[in-house]
């Protein structure tokens, strides 16, 4: 069966500190990648993702990058957080060959910038 | 622009029934999730329809109206794990999803 892990859980980080956030999903191959990022009583919005190794599409312009340095595996980044990073960022796949296919999601990893 | 609508909050009582409805609003349309998420936690699938009509899935039901940009949720015979939040999201002619920002349903004994 697939599984989907993403870590840290949990992190403080000051304001202007780096940030990274790891991803991996077992049990399936040239999985979609997605990272969400969701603030309080907003929808998610997608940050990142990824078709293949290498391949990134950005949705939105900010001071995060994303890497995919290998198949499952999926990095979110950032050189110098800002308060407004706060959030709550979700990392998910889904099936490529399955474009209306449901997305399953990591537990989460609650950032707060000080 | 692309739009989803869910009203913010509801409150419920155990054992009865509740409706969450959704709006949208989509340059294309492929089709519309459910997602249900208990606090600090991740979302998890509830139900996807592409047709116009309802689907039921036990306690759980969805319908969608492609001509109206309307769906809901129908939750039956309400339990205290149903308080979570439910979110609509629905799939542009890209396959990209576009979210609403949740319906959050509290249940009451």
């Amino acid at each position: 069966s697939q599984t989907i892990h993403q870590w840290p859980a949990t992190l403080v980080q000051p304001v202007g500190s780096p940030l990274s956030l790891e991803c991996t999903v077992e049990g399936t191959s040239n999985p979609n990648l997605y990272w969400y990022r969701q603030a309080a009583g907003r929808g998610l919005q997608l940050l990142f993702y990824s078709v293949g190794i290498g391949q990134i599409s950005s949705e939105v312009p900010q001071n995060l990058s994303a890497s995919r340095p290998q198949d499952r595996q999926f990095i979110l980044s950032s050189k110098k957080l800002l308060l407004s990073d706060s959030g709550f960022y979700l990392c998910a796949w889904s099936d490529a060959g399955h474009q209306t296919g449901e997305l399953f999601f990591g537990e989460g990893s609650r950032l707060t910038v000080l | 622009g692309q739009n989803i609508d869910q009203p913010t909050e509801m409150t419920a009582t155990e054992g009865a029934i509740v409706q969450i409805n959704c709006t949208y609003q989509t340059s294309g349309f492929n089709g519309l999730f459910w997602y249900q998420q208990h606090a600090g936690e991740a979302p998890t699938f509830l139900s996807y329809n592409v047709l116009d009509g309802l689907e039921e899935k036990g306690r759980f039901s969805s319908f969608l109206s492609r001509s109206k940009g309307y769906s809901y949720l129908l939750l039956k015979e309400l339990q205290m794990k149903d308080s979570a939040s439910y979110l609509c999201a629905a799939l542009d002619s890209n396959y990209q999803l576009i979210w609403g920002a949740g319906t959050k349903l509290i249940i009451k004994p």
